[in-house]
């Protein structure tokens, strides 16, 4: 299965804008849809966008994701400190092999 | 509450076998897709396995197939990952996650807390 391309980090300091692209190929983002992952450190990971661009109920609107095509990104508005983590990009991939998941390669948000 | 707690984890040889189970509460298990997913130490993360609500459907990462077998029993509300031929580049955090809550979104909101897996001689 193929890997989602992220940048490996990305900074800003308390209340900018911060975005983070996920590029992807057409057996993947291209035809499902895209879920971001936050993952502060030591612990299990947490679903902060689902189906493009929808929050589970808890995440506060500060974060926002889209999709356009083979791409997609996520959109941190408002930075806090709290949100510096590590953050990735999935989607299922209708691969030849056989269906799979496959995550983005991860990209640590620094909050200067 | 909707909860997931995986064990099984340890410290085992490089060829050798270990069964991680995880056991799912605060829902009705047997409605509901599960799946693993693995994160080696420094990494990122990394799907292992999926298994439809009836076990009649499963799916595996190229980096474990013919190695890995996942299971589900519906009576006890548990997860299973047999995990056979073991090697060094299996070390990880190995957790369940389901799409429970935006289920039938194809997204993990619910994760367990993960059990550590080390393949080391």
């Amino acid at each position: 299965q193929s890997v989602l391309t992220q940048p490996p980090s990305a900074s800003g300091t308390p209340g900018q804008r911060v975005t983070i692209s996920c590029s992807g190929s057409s057996s993947n983002i291209g035809s499902n849809t895209v879920n971001w992952y936050q993952q502060l450190p030591g612990t299990a990971p947490k679903l902060l966008i689902y189906s493009n661009n929808q929050r589970p109920s808890g995440v506060p609107d500060r974060f926002s994701g889209s999709k356009s095509g083979t791409s997609a990104s996520l959109a941190i508005s408002g930075l806090q400190s709290e949100d510096e983590a590590d953050y990735y990009c999935a989607a299922w991939d209708d691969s030849l092999n056989g269906p799979g998941y496959v995550f983005g390669t991860g990209t640590k948000v620094t909050v200067l | 509450e909707v909860q997931l707690v995986e064990s099984g984890g340890g410290l085992v040889q490089p060829g050798g076998s270990l069964r991680l189970s995880c056991a799912a509460s605060g829902f009705t298990f047997s409605s509901y897709e599960m799946n693993w997913v693995r994160q080696a130490p420094g990494k990122g993360l990394e799907w292992v396995s999926y298994i439809s609500s009836s076990g009649s459907t499963i799916y595996y990462a190229d980096s474990v197939k013919g190695r890995f077998t996942i299971s589900r029993d519906n009576a006890k509300n548990s997860l299973y990952l047999q995990m056979n031929s073991l090697r060094a580049e299996d070390t990880a955090v190995y957790y369940c996650a389901s799409s429970i809550l935006v289920y039938p979104n194809d997204a993990f909101d619910i994760w367990g807390q993960g059990t550590m897996v080390t393949v080391s001689s």
